[in-house]
């Protein structure tokens, strides 16, 4: 199986604060990675798809960047809204996986 | 608009069955894969299969094979995950989400989710 890591496990910002998530894969990847938003009592949302495709009608702060084995996600201008917790997905292999996730909180 | 509309929460007991449903609205079922996600108390997201209604074709995570069967009725719009013997470890949330290919893709919309509690 592919493994997902995901850093930081948290983090703390303001906001107005540019944040950057970052997701590393055990193997190569290509740019089938995908990034959701979790908030607490939530279903996920997808944000990013296909490493760097922006979801309609998810806000343009939020972009997705990298191949191979390394991607991350950006917040140009963290947002009330935007704490919550993130999380990668990888769809290359027919095993599909997640990254540990990422708690973005409020300093 | 495209939907997943999740059956509600469950409590059963060690040993006992369960099939939790998960309906789909507004786009053609068959044309789609379903997959389904764990998600512990206070943990992250785990895949565990994926079925496309139109044939019922169906993968599971290596995690999961054996221990859940996902099923289909495409006649109501309908996937399924279904246990024969609960565990307390199987306690969690489950989500069924929407994919256009079972590799390769992402997953969009989210159903709402539904609470499984296994306790004696």
């Amino acid at each position: 199986d592919i493994q997902m890591t995901q850093s930081p496990s948290s983090l703390s910002a303001s906001v107005g604060d540019r944040v950057t998530i970052t997701c590393r894969a055990s193997h190569s990847i290509s740019t089938y990675l995908n990034w959701y938003q979790q908030k607490p009592g939530k279903a996920p949302k997808l944000l990013i798809y296909a490493a760097s495709s922006l979801q309609s009608g998810v806000p343009s702060r939020f972009s997705g960047s990298g191949s191979g084995t390394d991607f991350t996600l950006t917040i140009s201008s963290l947002q009330p809204e935007d704490f919550a917790t993130y999380y990668c997905q990888q769809s290359y292999g027919n095993t599909l996986t997640f990254g540990g996730g990422t708690k973005v909180e409020i300093k | 608009e495209v939907q997943l509309v999740q059956s509600g929460a469950e409590v059963k007991k060690p040993g006992e069955s369960l099939k939790i449903s998960c309906k789909g609205s507004g786009y053609s079922f068959t044309n789609y894969w379903i997959g389904w996600v764990r998600q512990m108390p206070g943990k992250g997201l785990e895949w565990m299969g994926i079925i496309y209604p139109g044939d019922s074709d169906t993968r599971y995570s290596p995690s999961f094979q054996g221990q859940v069967t996902i099923s289909a009725d495409k006649s109501i719009s309908t996937a399924y995950l279904q246990w024969s013997s609960l565990k307390a470890s199987d306690t969690a949330m489950y989500y069924c989400a929407r994919s256009r290919a079972a590799a390769g893709n992402w997953f969009d919309p989210w159903g709402q989710g539904t609470l499984v509690t296994v306790s004696s």
